[in-house]
């Protein structure tokens, strides 16, 4: 079955350590993306990537970081910038279209970030 | 920018009860327009989606007509069941032509509690 893959479903953040965050699509798309998910909110966008070794700052970058090494592969990192990093983060992908208002976006099971 | 206000939660419903979750938007262009659902814990699934005006996406039972001269997207669903208890999120991607056609726009969702 083709879906998206987030581990680890649970993640504990010491003071000052960075962390990582896996998602893996075998959909084929080209597009992936990171949000943030606090209590009550809607999802913010974090960082996407629209091809391999490329991505773009979302509208709220700061104190995370990306890589897009390889197709199926969006890994984010939470780094020790990052002073308020509790939240479910969640991972998504597309496939670009011609007409990109019609895409839609599927999207994993999310990964729930906790500061120890 | 773009915007999307949802009715405030928590709704609580009966089985079988009418259900009806307001969504209205604003956008700098004509967007597309979409509602997710996430069950607890879990990542959100596309639940219908309508890319023009006068559209009606529909999916399970739910339905929502995209109404461009009163800018909304109500989600309905005629007779619900506790398997629908969950947090529904509307959202749009616009069409704008800036470049950030890659986005989608949430509102803060909806939790929808159904007791048998």
């Amino acid at each position: 079955d083709g879906g998206i893959t987030q581990s680890p479903k649970y993640l504990f953040r010491k003071e000052g350590q960075n962390v990582t965050l896996s998602c893996e699509q075998n959909l084929n798309h080209d597009a992936m993306y990171w949000y943030r998910q606090d209590p009550g909110q809607g999802l913010r966008l974090i960082y996407y990537s629209q091809i391999v070794n490329d991505f773009q700052k979302g509208d709220i970058a700061e104190g995370y970081s990306v890589s897009r090494e390889k197709k199926e592969s969006f890994p984010l990192t939470v780094t020790s910038a990052q002073k308020n990093p509790t939240a479910f983060y969640l991972c998504a992908s597309s496939q670009p279209r011609t007409e990109m208002f019609k895409e839609t976006q599927y999207f994993g099971p999310g990964t729930r970030l906790l500061v120890l | 920018g773009d915007s999307v206000t949802q009715m405030e939660g928590p709704v609580t419903l009966s089985e079988e009860a009418f259900l009806t979750i307001n969504c209205t938007y604003t956008a700098t262009g004509y967007p597309s327009l979409f509602w997710y659902v996430q069950y607890p814990g879990e990542g959100l699934q596309l639940l219908l989606k309508a890319t023009k005006a006068d559209d009606k996406g529909s999916n399970k039972g739910f339905e929502a007509t995209y109404r461009k001269e009163t800018t909304s997207f109500h989600l309905e669903k005629g007779s619900v069941q506790v398997s629908d208890s969950a947090v529904y999120f509307c959202a749009l991607k616009d069409r704008n032509s800036g470049g950030s056609n890659y986005k989608l726009t949430f509102g803060k969702g909806t939790l929808l509690t159904v007791n048998p």
